[in-house]
């Protein structure tokens, strides 16, 4: 498959056990995140998005937490499984057509 | 089933030569958009298009083109003059304002030697 992000950073988790993924944003301005999941080979899916009147939202298994004060974003992902191995963006947008992607982390899970 | 279609999904170009990238959504979403993906970075907006016949500019779209004649069809033309162009490239479609989240397609793996 499709290989991206090959000097990404990597967060390694025991099948299980919850990730934390983080992201720091730069524009103070943006007022909606969201989270990305991209698996090798495949466009980029979304999983949940934050707007920045909010600190913390929840999804099924996933919870996206936003700090404005220090412009900073994390995905925690509860009993991590091995499906869920790929590399996650955080994407901010300050209202307009253009959103702007973050590098990414690459997710291992071990079985 | 609706989405968003990219084709090939593997691409192969002599240098010189110009490609068009096809992509084609069945969302009825006013908004498109290609990004180039390189490894190691996140994704970079090339094009993007507002509503049929509108397109703007994005952050590389320097020896790209593109076209939107059509609500449901945006492709891109990598030109002969587009230094380096083996990359990932990946289209998405949107609702456009209000509504920020984008939906993408598999990409297209383009390599030129």
């Amino acid at each position: 498959g499709e290989s991206v992000g090959l000097h990404l950073p990597t967060l390694s988790v025991q099948e299980g056990d919850n990730s934390i993924i983080n992201c720091a944003y730069s524009n103070s301005a943006s007022d909606y995140f969201i989270w990305y999941k991209q698996e090798s080979g495949k466009g980029p899916q979304f999983i949940i998005d934050i707007r920045s009147n909010m600190d913390k939202r929840q999804g099924q298994r996933v919870t996206v937490l936003l700090n404005k004060t220090v412009k900073h974003l994390s995905l925690q992902i509860a009993a991590t499984q091995p499906g869920d191995s790929a590399v996650y963006f955080c994407a901010e947008n300050t209202g307009g057509f253009k959103t702007i992607f973050g590098a990414g982390t690459r997710l291992f899970v071990k079985a | 089933d609706g989405g968003i279609t990219q084709s090939p999904k593997y691409l192969f170009r002599k240098e010189g030569q110009n490609v068009t990238l096809s992509c084609e959504q069945n969302l009825n979403h006013d908004a498109m958009y290609w990004y180039r993906q390189d490894p190691g970075q996140g994704l970079r907006l090339i094009y993007y298009s507002q509503i049929v016949n509108d397109f703007q500019k994005g952050d590389i779209a320097e020896g790209y083109s593109v076209s939107r004649e059509k609500k449901e069809s945006f492709p891109l033309t990598v030109t002969s003059a587009q230094k380096n162009p083996t990359a990932f490239y990946l289209c998405a479609s949107g609702r456009g304002q209000d509504s920020y989240e984008q939906y993408f397609g598999p990409g297209t793996r383009l390599t030129v030697t």
